[in-house]
């Protein structure tokens, strides 16, 4: 029962344009920068987005989010066997006073 | 470049104290610019927040409510290190244990993490 919601799954062909959505309240998402981060089995969450819309150095632009009241999405376009990953979005709560994590979306590449 | 190492202790009994380090590389555990993590993972909850500790012209620790009344977050300088202890854990407790740095105070941004542990509570 993570705090922000999304999908437990979405997939896509190569190519294709896959969006992620992460569902909050007007104490998180409303108020306050979303990240967005991949995983990989074995491996740490990367960051992929930060601060609503910018990327990391190395993180290449087919990864972009954009946010609309309590919701926001993270787009993956040309879509690549190597997408297929867990992949989250995060952000701070005001009233818990606390970051936040959504249940993680898992992502296939059909 | 930031990185964060780890310790490992595997299994842990129930009713015992969990402990993890994390030793910071190109960084400084007392910067006043960072914020220090504990976040784990686990199939049941996802990805969760524990706490965190960071240096203010003084030393801060914040928990997440749910772990107040057992977790404790330090810094060491001597090591340039942070520590995470839970005590009383459960199997509940059972997840991947990750350190991470944030560069700022009021955000879900995490720019750099450690390799992440697994922690398995059974006896």
């Amino acid at each position: 029962q993570s705090i922000l919601t999304q999908p437990p799954s979405a997939s896509g062909t190569p190519g294709q344009t896959v969006t992620i959505s992460c569902s909050g309240t007007g104490s998180n998402i409303v108020s306050n920068f979303v990240s967005w981060y991949r995983q990989l089995p074995g491996t740490a969450p990367e960051v992929l987005i930060y601060r609503n819309n910018q990327r990391p150095s190395g993180v290449p632009d087919r990864f972009s989010s954009s946010e609309s009241g309590t919701s926001a999405s993270l787009a993956i376009s040309g879509l690549r066997s190597e997408d297929e990953a867990d992949y989250f979005c995060a952000t701070w709560d005001d009233s818990r006073g606390a970051p936040v994590f959504g249940g993680g979306t898992k992502l296939t590449v059909l | 470049q930031v990185q964060l190492q780890q310790s490992s202790p595997g299994l842990v009994k129930p009713s015992q104290t969990l402990s993890l380090t994390c030793t910071i590389s190109g960084d400084s555990v007392s910067s006043s610019d960072a914020v220090w993590n504990w976040i784990r993972r686990s199939p049941s909850r996802g990805l969760e927040w524990l706490g965190r500790t960071y240096y203010r012209s003084r030393w801060y620790r914040d928990y997440a409510k749910s772990m107040r009344s057992r977790i404790i977050v330090d810094p060491d300088t001597s090591k340039n290190q942070f520590s995470l202890q839970l005590t009383s854990v459960t199997p509940e407790d059972t997840g991947v244990y990750y350190c991470a740095r944030s560069a700022t105070f009021i955000s879900g941004w995490f720019d750099s993490w450690g390799q992440g542990v697994l922690v398995t509570v059974s006896s």
